[in-house]
């Protein structure tokens, strides 16, 4: 089946860690977004990618990375610049006509 | 101004009852328009496509207006199951099309 697999689903930092999330498409999409969701909060952009080897940055791009090697994988590291990273990381992709995106089911990232 | 926005809520309604949702956007060139469903520590989901001329799946309807730049949902016949943040989300112009979050409505409904 078609989806996007975002991995691990709960994951737990120490404070000055750099940690890589994992999101992986088999839609063939080919723009791909990353959000962080506080709680009570709506989604904000990290950072997107419309085609492979290429990725702007969104609205809170500070402490964050990415890269697009490949069509299918968009991995997230959060590095230890990032002063607040305990959050709600959702994964989205889709095909560039302006149709709806398609999220995994988003990994928890909590510093401890 | 902010690019989506929508009133938080929560909408705390009976079973049975009918609720609407509003949401503003502010790009008058916004091209594409959806309501997501989130529940709880979950992903959102796609719950319908909004067009200029109306759409509707069963209980719920989604309504476009252009002029006034804003999306509605009409939920009809409130059922539990329907507690959940609801996400209204515009998709941008051009070569960016990001997908744009209001901060989502909740709604409670009680029995």
């Amino acid at each position: 089946d078609g989806g996007i697999t975002q991995s691990p689903k709960y994951l737990f930092r120490k404070e000055g860690q750099n940690v890589t999330l994992s999101c992986e498409q088999n839609l063939n999409h080919d723009a791909m977004y990353w959000y962080r969701q506080d709680p009570g909060q709506g989604l904000r952009l990290i950072y997107y990618s419309q085609i492979v080897n290429d990725f702007q940055k969104g609205d809170i791009a500070e402490g964050y990375s990415v890269s697009r090697e490949k069509k299918e994988s968009f991995p997230l590291t959060v590095t230890s610049a990032q002063k607040n990273p305990t959050a709600f990381y959702l994964c989205a992709s889709r095909t560039f006509d302006g149709t709806e995106a398609f999220f995994g089911q988003g990994t928890r990232l909590t510093v401890v | 101004r902010k690019e989506v926005e929508q009133d938080p809520g929560p909408f705390n309604v009976p079973e049975g009852a009918t609720v609407a949702f509003n949401c503003t956007y502010s790009n008058s060139a916004s091209q594409s328009f959806f309501w997501y469903r989130q529940d709880c520590r979950k992903e959102p989901k796609l719950l319908m496509s909004v067009y200029s001329s109306g759409n509707e799946d069963g209980r719920f309807t989604a309504q476009l207006n252009r002029a006034s730049q804003y999306i509605s949902l009409l939920i009809r016949d409130s059922k539990l199951s329907d507690s959940a943040t609801y996400l209204c989300v515009v998709n941008g112009v051009g070569g960016s099309y990001i997908p744009t979050f209001g901060r989502g409505t909740s709604l409670i409904v009680h029995p």
